[in-house]
C-alpha cells in the first residue's frame, strides 16, 4: 500500500477516556502532519514533524494532545481526558518535504460522548 | 483569524456547466496554493496546485486562476460531471510550512 493509512477509522468514547491514534506515512515521506477537521470546516493544523522531530505545534493542541513519531516512521497522537469539543476528523498527512502537496490519509474519525 | 477565505460555501451546477470556486489570502509570504477534493469519509486528495510565478495552470478539465496583485486564485472545473459532486477546498502555505485551507465548497453537479 503506498497511501498514508490511519488507525483505527472510527472511535466512540466516553468523556474522560484517553483515546490514541496512528498514522502510518508514505515511506520515503520525511515530514507527517496532523490536522483536525470539524463538520462543515476545513482542515485545521495541529503539529508536524520532520523525521523524529516535532518542529511545530498548533496552540489548538492544548497539553491534553501529545503527539510523537519515534524513530521517523509511523506517528501516534493521544488524546487525553477527552471532552465533548474533541468530536472530529483526525487527519495524517505526509509529504516528501520538497514543497509539494500533502498525501492525506483517510482520517479517524472521533466521537467522544 | 481566518488566513484564506474561500467562496461561495456550496454550489450546485448543471451537468456540463463550469463550475467556479474562489480564494482570497492575505499573507504574501505564502507561495503554495493548492486545490483538494474530498469524498465523504474520505481524506482530502490534491486535485491541482499552483506557485505564483504563473497566473493560470490547467490539468485536464481543472485550471487555476491566479492573481497575485488582487492575492485572489480561483478553480475552473470545465464540463462538471455527477461524479465531480465533492467538497473542495483551496489551501495557501509558505513552501514546508503547515497549509491554512479554506472553509470548503460543497459541489453538486445535478445530472
Amino acid at each position: 500500500d503506498t497511501g498514508v493509512s490511519q488507525d483505527p477509522r472510527h472511535k466512540i468514547t466516553k468523556r474522560g477516556q484517553n483515546v490514541t491514534f496512528r498514522c502510518d506515512p508514505i515511506s520515503e515521506h520525511n515530514r507527517l502532519y496532523w490536522y483536525r477537521q470539524t463538520l462543515g470546516q476545513g482542515p485545521e493544523f495541529l503539529t508536524y514533524f520532520q523525521n523524529e522531530a516535532q518542529l511545530e505545534k498548533s496552540r489548538l493542541l492544548s497539553d491534553r494532545f501529545s503527539a510523537e513519531r519515534p524513530k521517523g516512521s509511523f506517528s501516534t497522537l493521544e488524546i487525553q481526558r477527552t471532552e465533548q469539543g474533541d468530536s472530529a476528523m483526525y487527519l495524517c498527512a505526509s509529504s516528501p518535504g520538497t514543497g509539494d502537496g500533502y498525501t492525506f490519509g483517510s482520517g479517524t474519525r472521533l466521537t467522544v460522548v | 483569524q481566518q488566513q484564506v477565505k474561500q467562496s461561495p460555501q456550496s454550489l450546485i451546477v448543471q451537468k456540463g456547466g463550469i463550475s467556479i470556486i474562489n480564494c482570497a489570502y492575505e499573507n504574501t509570504a505564502f507561495d503554495y496554493f493548492p486545490w483538494y477534493q474530498q469524498f465523504p469519509g474520505k481524506g482530502p486528495a490534491l486535485l491541482i496546485a499552483i506557485r505564483p510565478d504563473v497566473s493560470e495552470k490547467k490539468e485536464g478539465r481543472f485550471t487555476i486562476s491566479f492573481n497575485k496583485s488582487a492575492k485572489q486564485f480561483s478553480l475552473h472545473i470545465m464540463d462538471s460531471q455527477p461524479g465531480d459532486s465533492a467538497t473542495y477546498f483551496c489551501a495557501a502555505a509558505n513552501t514546508g510550512n503547515q497549509f491554512y485551507f479554506g472553509t470548503g465548497t460543497s459541489l453538486t453537479v445535478i445530472p
